[in-house]
């Protein structure tokens, strides 16, 4: 069964500071998004990861993974507190490519 | 190109009774899922259609949960009874194939009292 654990849970941090988002994955994987959700919101998809060694970057956002390690981060550069939100990542596996999500972080980015 | 529609909102009901949500997913989306999203937590599968075939249901409590698709298009998802621990937000989501990127509706947040 496919696992994913993000860490942190909770992030608070401070505008113009970099932070990383970590997620691991137990098992390898078919591909791996990046959700944002805002409070009251659904999710919205801010990155798919292929194949090992893929980067996207959008803004203040940029997301890796590391199909060998099963690892993939998503790295904030300079934060600002639009970015305030919970953010999951979510694998999609097996043969129906279901997606498993991590419990999320929820971010907040403080003046 | 319309996102995935839902409905209700919202909904607060009792214990014991029952309640129906309702998703229309993106236009030639072959692939719904329904997701429940427990405060605090990532969204969990609850069960997938290809069309108006189920991929998997492996996660719902089927002695009261069910869920339809009948015309491959619309879907229903229903709780009967609803329990105290069902307060959640249900998810629908689609995508043109179970490969490819799944666009999530705004949900419906129940509350069961």
């Amino acid at each position: 069964e496919l696992k994913v654990e993000q860490n942190p849970l909770f992030l608070s941090m401070q505008e113009g500071k970099n932070y990383t988002i970590y997620c691991n994955y137990s098992t390898t994987s078919d591909r791996l998004y990046w959700y944002r959700q805002d409070p009251g919101k659904s999710l919205e998809s801010l990155f798919v990861l292929l194949s090992n060694g893929a980067v996207k970057q959008e803004g203040r956002l940029m997301a890796s993974l590391d199909t060998k390690a099963r690892l993939s981060t998503l790295h904030i550069t300079a934060a600002v507190h639009d970015l305030s939100a919970t953010y999951f990542c979510a694998l999609s596996g097996g043969s129906n490519y279901k997606l498993t999500f991590g419990k999320g972080t929820l971010l907040t980015v403080n003046p | 190109e319309a996102g995935v529609a839902q409905s209700p909102r919202y909904k607060i009901i009792e214990k014991r009774q029952s309640v129906a949500f309702w998703c229309n997913p993106i236009s030639g989306h072959a692939t719904l899922y329904w997701y429940q999203q427990i405060l605090g937590q990532g969204p969990k599968l609850l069960i997938q259609f290809q069309n108006n075939g189920v991929v998997d249901d492996s996660q719902l409590p089927k002695d009261r949960f069910s869920a339809e698709r009948l015309k491959g298009v619309d879907s229903t998802l229903k709780i009967q009874p609803a329990k105290l621990e069902d307060s959640a937000v249900y998810l629908c989501a689609s995508s043109r194939t179970g490969k490819t990127e799944a666009f999530f509706g705004q949900g419906t947040r129940l509350t069961v009292v």
